[in-house]
């Protein structure tokens, strides 16, 4: 069975540059996070979906971080334009509901 | 606020020795909490939950709402163990979702 898998494992961009990182759930969870360990900090919730639908973005940064889900299935987190504070790296977990979550490999993001 | 605190960032024992990774948390409501670890080049992935209250790999974890403390325990470390492990609480659960709350990791060295 495939895990959560996430693409790109690096990233390295300029200052001022959009990323687009992608997140493909295991099959059937309906629940997909996100989360982000910045250098030296702890691994912080970003948002999550039930489906396509945000439930909780509380997470969020500020409002060059837009993410997506459409049709329920694979999300996108885009940053534009990224500065330097964003490098980190970026989880995506999935679950069923009230079940285990399973996490991805994560997105290093390097912004120079 | 709810928050998680693992007090050591680097923890090193030698092979058979007893370890101990601590971590502390706040939370007004009935807390569940995890131990997630992270092997090098692995994902990060669940160790143990404390509703279950079972024992993986030979660690255990007790939840000690007096205390709020969930350390996590093994009486003799073995190699394989060297990892990053961390120590999380879910919050809001809004659908069944699990929201986390991480603390910083605790990276363990097992020496030879």
């Amino acid at each position: 069975e495939a895990g959560v898998t996430q693409f790109p494992s690096h990233s390295v961009i300029e200052k001022g540059q959009t990323v687009t990182l992608r997140c493909d759930p295991i099959s059937g969870h309906d629940n997909l996070y996100w989360y982000r360990r910045v250098m030296g900090k702890e691994i912080k919730f970003l948002l999550h979906f039930v489906k396509e639908s945000k439930q909780d973005e509380s997470g969020m940064p500020n409002n060059r971080f837009l993410a997506e889900r459409t049709g329920g299935t694979y999300s996108t987190l885009k940053v534009q334009p990224a500065e330097l504070e964003d490098s980190g790296v970026y989880f995506c977990a999935s679950s069923q509901v009230g079940l285990r979550t399973f996490f991805g490999q994560g997105t290093r993001l390097t912004v120079v | 606020a709810q928050r998680v605190t693992q007090p050591e960032k680097l923890l090193s024992v030698f092979k058979g020795a007893p370890v101990e990774l601590k971590c502390n948390y706040s939370y007004s409501g009935s807390p569940e909490l995890f131990w997630y670890v992270q092997y090098s080049r692995q994902r990060l992935q669940l160790l143990l939950r404390h509703i279950s209250r079972e024992s993986i790999k030979g660690f255990t974890a007790d939840l000690n709402k007096g205390e709020t403390s969930f350390h996590l325990k093994k009486p003799f470390a073995q190699e394989e163990d060297s990892a990053m492990y961390y120590c999380a609480l879910e919050v809001g659960g809004i659908q069944g979702a699990q929201k986390l709350v991480f603390g910083q990791g605790t990276r363990l060295t097992i020496n030879p």
